[in-house]
């Protein structure tokens, strides 16, 4: 069965913090990882990863993929009271037949920015 | 509009009642997903379309949820004789393509929060 793992499940930091958050799956067929930023409303993109090692970046934020340890990391430089939500990773499938279209989701990290 | 869109936001239905979620994909958009979103969870996938086609509905958890789009642009879900345990968020995203770089993005509505009492 797909699995999607991210830890901590929440954290609180200060602002001007820098906090990495994690995401590691068991897929098969693995075809990308994708961060979603959800507040209350609907998730928001922030990255979608397909090769190992190259780092995307905006702004703030940066994530990577390591696909020989099935990782993925999302780093959050200077904290902002803005960033208190929860993101979400989540891996999308190359085709093998029915139950390869969605993206499976972990949890999310609930990450709490205090003044 | 500049983005997806659903109605209604919120919804109280009573056990046993039917209810229909519609959804508004970004104009152009291919593909089309549903997901449940229960309290404390990550999205789960339920079912998708690629135009009018529903390729996929391994996620739907019954008989009771059914889903459409018929002209390959708006899409409903509709779960009949609601039970409490679908109370969740149902969240909607469109994206260009299902797989292909950037164009397989998924973009999210903001969700339509049902509550079966």
């Amino acid at each position: 069965e797909d699995k999607v793992v991210q830890s901590p499940l929440s954290l609180v930091v200060h602002e001007g913090d820098t906090v990495t958050l994690n995401c590691s799956y068991e897929v098969t067929n693995f075809r990308s990882l994708l961060w979603y930023k959800q507040e209350k409303k609907a998730p928001t993109f922030l990255f979608m990863l397909t090769s190992s090692g190259i780092e995307k970046k905006s702004g703030r934020l940066s994530s990577i993929l390591d696909k020989k340890e099935l990782f993925s990391i999302l780093n959050i430089t200077a904290t902002q009271t803005g960033d208190s939500a929860i993101y979400l990773c989540a891996v999308g499938k190359k085709y093998s037949g029915a139950g390869s279209y969605q993206l499976t989701f972990g949890k999310g990290t609930k990450l709490s920015v205090i003044p | 509009g500049a983005g997806v869109s659903q109605s209604p936001r919120y919804k109280v239905a009573k056990r046993g009642q039917d209810v229909a979620l519609r959804c508004d994909p970004i104009s152009g958009h291919v593909s089309l997903f549903w997901y449940q979103q229960a309290l404390g969870q990550g999205p789960e996938f339920l079912t998708y379309f690629q135009n009018e086609a529903q390729l996929d509905k391994s996620g739907l958890p019954s008989d009771r949820f059914f889903a459409e789009r018929p002209e390959g642009s708006v899409s409903t879900l509709k779960i009949q004789r609601t039970q409490q345990e679908d109370s969740a968020v149902y969240l909607c995203a469109s994206s260009l393509v299902w797989a292909g770089g950037p164009r397989e993005t998924q973009y999210f509505g903001p969700g339509t929060r049902l509550l079966v009492l």
